[in-house]
This record gives C-alpha cells, sequence and structure tokens, in this order.
C-alpha cells in the first residue's frame, strides 16, 4: 500500500505571502507527483506535476522534488485569497500506472 | 487540458434504488477511467479502475455486487450504485488520463440517499 502523507494543517497564511506545503512517501519507486487543488464541494483540478529531482515552476506555483529523501512540495508565491482551498498531494507509479495515491490534504486559508 | 464529464451532477434517491453514473471524456479517448468517493472532510478514496472492453479492477474492501462499472466504450464509463442505502450517501468522482501521465477528474456526483 502506498503511502502519502501530508502536513495536515489547516495553513493560515496573509494576503500576499507564501504557502508552503509538504508531502512524503513511502514508495520509492514512485514516478510521478502532483498537486491538485480542491475547493469546497468541488473536484480536485490538477495544478502541478512533477517527474524529475529538482524544482519546477509554474505561474505563482512552484513543486520541489527530492527523490532521495521522498519528498515533494509546493510553494504558493504572492498567495491570494482565491489560493483557500485543500491542496492534495498524489503520486503515482509511472511507466504506465496510472492509479494514484493520494494524500490528506492540507486545507489553506489566505487571510485577506 | 482534457475534459472530463459527469452525469447527474446531484442525485437525490430513496433507499433501496439503483443510481447510474455516466462519466465521459469529451475530447479525448480513455482506456482506463478511474472512480473515487469522498466523504465529507476526507481525502478522496480510488473505488475501482474502470476498464474499457473488460471488467473492472476493485479496490480491498468496494464491495463490486454493490457499484457495478460499466466501461462501454473509449470515451463512457458508468457507475450504478445497486440497492442504496444512506451509507452511501458521498461524492462521487471519476477521472481519467489522456495519452500523457496526468490524471484530470470530473465535476463529480454528490449521492444522496433518503
Amino acid at each position: 500500500q502506498k503511502e502519502v502523507e501530508q502536513n495536515s494543517g489547516p495553513l493560515s497564511v496573509p494576503e500576499g505571502a507564501i504557502a508552503s506545503l509538504n508531502c512524503t512517501y513511502s514508495d520509492r519507486g514512485s514516478q510521478s507527483f502532483f498537486w491538485y487543488r480542491q475547493y469546497s464541494g468541488k473536484s480536485p483540478e490538477l495544478i502541478m506535476f512533477i517527474y524529475s529531482n529538482g524544482d519546477k515552476e509554474d505561474g505563482r506555483f512552484t513543486a520541489q522534488l527530492n527523490k532521495a529523501s521522498q519528498y515533494v512540495s509546493l510553494l504558493i508565491r504572492d498567495s491570494q485569497p482565491s489560493d483557500s482551498a485543500t491542496y492534495l498531494c498524489a503520486v503515482n507509479a509511472g511507466a504506465n500506472d496510472y492509479k494514484l495515491s493520494f494524500g490528506a490534504g492540507t486545507t489553506v486559508t489566505v487571510r485577506a | 487540458g482534457a475534459v472530463v464529464s459527469q452525469h447527474p451532477s446531484r442525485v437525490i434517491c430513496k433507499s433501496g434504488t439503483s443510481v447510474k453514473i455516466e462519466c465521459r471524456s469529451l475530447d479525448f479517448q480513455a482506456t482506463t477511467m478511474f472512480w473515487y468517493r469522498q466523504f465529507p472532510k476526507q481525502s478522496l478514496m480510488l473505488m475501482a479502475t474502470s476498464n474499457e472492453g473488460s471488467k473492472a479492477t476493485y479496490e480491498q474492501g468496494v464491495e463490486k455486487d454493490k457499484f457495478l462499472i460499466n466501461h462501454a466504450s473509449l470515451t463512457l464509463s458508468t457507475l450504478t450504485v445497486t440497492s442504496a442505502h444512506p451509507e452511501d450517501s458521498s461524492f462521487y468522482i471519476c477521472s481519467a488520463n489522456p495519452a500523457y501521465n496526468e490524471q484530470f477528474f470530473g465535476p463529480g456526483t454528490r449521492l444522496t440517499v433518503l
């Protein structure tokens, strides 16, 4: 059973600050890593994916992957009230194994 | 990104009835789709993997006779909750992968069983 753990939160940050979300995974063979955002009552929305060690930036979002430490993180810069949501970390084995293992999610609240 | 639709978005039914939920990939073909269930304030729980042209693969603890999955075509998978009971009330979400690795979710179906 693949395990994915996230900071339980909730995480409260002021508008304009950086929100930092962390995720660890147990399966060392995991290949692909995803961050989803889920607003209350809605389904998850893919915001970032990363496959290689290092950083990947997309607008205000930066994903960081360290396979040796089995750690993936998401930074949200210049946080906005619209970023208030639950962020889900997900992992799969890759190589055509598309089944995802999800963390429990971290709820982020951005204070105006 | 790829688009996945679900129908209906919300359904209320009486205990003992069956409910069918449709999941469609609108702009790509999907040989594999996934069905999840999410209870309030909990994370997603994978129920089953739907495979086009073959039987679904169910996760441990999920009753295959209660949650019937049919993947009739490369763009359509259906989940039927048979003899629904109040404890089946939940948010059901499907997902699919286009040719690449990223998985996209449908908007979800909120089922309430009275």
